[in-house]
């Protein structure tokens, strides 16, 4: 079946500060790949997204790169702001049926 | 414009009230979604529309009874709910149903006291 397994959080990182957030994903063929990012009290926005294998992804300074030969979609950034405090998804969707969302990843910035 | 607009964005509701949802897109896209989405966790599934009809029920209970008038516009009428409903309900659209992304409004916080 499809699933995504996010890295877990919730993440504290000083401003400046580089970040990762893991995502690992399962599917049957070739989904699309996407990380949307949800502020507080907010819907989902998307973020950056990648639709087949070493497609790169950008957006805002984030970047994502689709990886097939080790399933994963890490994202990145190398330099945070506070402003950038979220909650991360991860998602993948295949046959256009349901996007398969990871757990989501809890992101803190500290001045 | 790539905006999916929700009405109301708060909502409280009694147990025997009757209430409706509503959200609007206008990029002409053909597949709409209901999601529910509780503190903490990745929005869950509830109904998918495409081209006005209804495409998949995650089996949700009948209480929640969604509605795609057109092609723009989807509801979700509420009757009878239970204070465990009370989460943030997310309406998205995507081009078709295919490996598009999915744009997302900003919820209704439902609150059922």
């Amino acid at each position: 079946g499809n699933s995504v397994t996010q890295m877990e959080g919730p993440v504290t990182l000083s401003e400046e500060a580089f970040l990762t957030i893991n995502c690992t994903y399962t599917a049957t063929g070739y989904p699309s790949l996407f990380w949307y990012v949800q502020y507080p009290g907010e819907g989902l926005q998307l973020l950056l997204k990648a639709t087949k294998a070493d497609d790169k992804g950008s957006n805002k300074g984030f970047e994502a790169t689709y990886r097939k030969e080790t399933t994963s979609f890490h994202l990145e950034k190398g330099s945070v702001q506070v402003s950038d405090s979220a909650v991360y998804f991860c998602a993948l969707i295949y046959t256009g049926n349901q996007f398969y969302f990871g757990t989501g990843t809890s992101l803190t910035v500290i001045p | 414009d790539t905006e999916v607009t929700q009405t109301p964005k708060h909502l409280v509701m009694g147990m025997t009230n009757k209430k409706s949802l509503k959200c609007e897109q206008h990029m002409g896209h053909r597949a709409m979604y209901w999601y529910k989405q509780k503190a903490k966790k990745p929005p869950e599934l509830m109904f998918v529309y495409s081209y006005e009809k209804l495409s998949i029920n995650e089996s949700v209970p009948s209480r929640f009874s969604p509605e795609c008038p057109n092609s723009s516009l989807l509801n979700l009428h509420l009757h009878a709910l239970q204070p465990e409903d009370s989460a943030l309900y997310l309406c998205a659209s995507s081009q078709v149903l295919s490996n598009y992304e999915q744009y997302f409004g900003p919820g209704t916080r439902l609150t059922v006291t």
